[in-house]
């Protein structure tokens, strides 16, 4: 069965730089989510998407933006990168329909910061 | 708002034996998800088990099993006979039930580590 896809796999920056991370939900999926996992932490919910809209909101910066294109591919904008930023980002998709089902995760970016 | 507390930061054992990870929640919502997830040292998420708040029967997958007790908020995970392959750390998450402005965001208990040892 077909997974999320996250792209790239891995990315190192430099402080201050801009990066971009891709993700490819499940077919017919319709709600995509970001999640932050720094080192020994637990993911943090950022911001999630329905239908191309943005459905909620949470910790995320505001040197960070999102968005959901007609494809359903999601992209996670992050500029103005600090030292903190360096984490496990983690793209999850569901098909939420009229109710609540199962967040698939992708095998996240792992992003470092120098 | 929600919460999930795993106590458990680690946990070690050998082969075989048995294993129970718990899993504490707060919420004033009363229909919402539970969830359990893997995470390997590899890094990844893996989806074990979802369950709504209106099904409270226990749930049994192979060597897993799940104690889901309304009456004490708790969501406990079993491992029967552990193996090695078992030492990951897994979480325990709690969502709402999708609409409105909760899309079904996880908020994720601190995790425990299991290791497995031969």
């Amino acid at each position: 069965a077909a997974g999320v896809i996250q792209s790239p796999r891995h990315l190192i920056k430099e402080k201050r730089e801009t990066a971009t991370l891709k993700c490819y939900p499940i077919p017919r999926h319709d709600t995509v989510y970001w999640y932050q996992q720094g080192p020994g932490q637990d993911p943090q919910f950022l911001i999630s998407f329905y239908e191309k809209m943005q459905s909620d909101k949470g910790s995320i910066p505001d040197r960070f933006s999102a968005q959901q294109f007609s494809d359903y591919h999601s992209e996670l904008n992050m500029s103005s990168l600090e030292l903190g930023d360096s984490a496990l980002y983690f793209c999850a998709s569901s098909f939420t329909g009229g109710g609540t089902d199962t967040q698939y995760f992708g095998p996240g970016t792992r992003l470092t910061v120098l | 708002a929600q919460k999930v507390t795993q106590a458990q930061t680690e946990i070690s054992v050998v082969e075989k034996e048995d294993v129970t990870l718990d899993c504490v929640y707060e919420t004033r919502d009363t229909t919402y998800y539970l969830f359990w997830y893997k995470q390997p040292p590899s890094g990844e998420l893996v989806f074990l088990i979802r369950r709504n708040s209106f099904d409270e029967q226990n749930e049994i997958s192979g060597r897993y099993s799940w104690n889901f007790q309304k009456s004490t908020s708790s969501f406990n995970f079993t491992i029967t006979a552990s193996q090695v392959v078992d030492s990951a750390v897994y979480f325990c998450a709690l969502s709402r039930q999708a609409g409105g402005t909760s899309y079904g965001k996880l908020t994720f208990g601190q995790g425990t580590i299991l290791t497995v040892h031969p």
